[in-house]
């Protein structure tokens, strides 16, 4: 079974600095998807920026970007410029490949962004 | 280009009670997604519903079914509710056509549950 594991329960970063959201997985697949959502207080699950494994470029997003690192099976999200309303809950999500698994998504524990003016 | 709506937004029920929640597609999906949110926690997989059918189920007992309607749109009912399905429900839909690769689910804002 797949995992997601979200290190940090809580980060904080001043206005306009940069931060780095961290996430590792466990897979034994070799295709699949990952994912960055936000969730803000509103509670509307948003989705950040998205990594397909069998690309070797890192995703960017305009301020987000990811460093994908597919043999330590990692996955950070990078927000530069940050700023007051990137404050939330930020999920990691994995998506197997396989037709076997669906849609499911396996997310992590989450990381609550704080960002101080 | 509507999004993902749900509804009701809360809902609050006893132990022992049945409940219906919804949820209307973002407009050209086909899928639909639920999860269940505790209370600090990452949503967890419910199930799937692609073509009016259950398409994947994660770790939920059967009294947590679901339908698929004509237009996409679908229910989610859990019967003989405990305190712990107290969560956040939310749903998603995307588009699956041909294979799966490209396709990336679009959440509703959830509607909370309350078992008391």
């Amino acid at each position: 079974a797949q995992t997601v594991t979200q290190s940090q329960p809580e980060m904080s970063v001043q206005e306009a600095e940069t931060v780095t959201l961290s996430c590792t997985y466990d897979t034994s697949e070799s295709d699949y998807y990952l994912f960055w959502y936000k969730q803000p207080p509103s509670r509307q699950m948003i989705l950040v920026i998205r990594q397909e494994a069998y690309k070797q470029q890192n995703a960017t997003e305009n301020r987000f970007s990811v460093n994908f690192q597919k043999a330590a099976k990692s996955f950070s999200l990078k927000i530069s410029d940050s700023q007051l309303g990137d404050a939330a809950m930020y999920f990691c999500a994995y998506r197997s490949a396989s037709a076997e698994y669906g849609n499911k998504l396996v997310f992590g524990a989450g990381t609550i962004l704080r960002v101080k003016s | 280009e509507t999004g993902v709506t749900q509804s009701p937004t809360h809902l609050i029920k006893t132990r022992g009670q049945q409940v219906t929640l919804r949820c209307s597609s973002q407009s050209g999906h086909n899928t639909v997604s639920w999860y269940q949110q505790a209370l600090g926690q990452g949503p967890q997989f419910i199930f799937q519903y692609y073509r009016e059918e259950e398409n994947g189920r994660g770790n939920f007992p059967p009294r947590f079914s679901g339908l698929q309607f004509p237009n996409y749109s679908s229910e989610l009912n859990v019967n003989a509710l405990e305190l712990d399905d107290s969560a956040l429900y939310l749903c998603a839909s995307s588009l699956v056509s041909g294979g799966i690769r490209r396709e990336t689910q679009y959440f509703g804002p959830g509607t909370r549950l309350l078992v008391l």
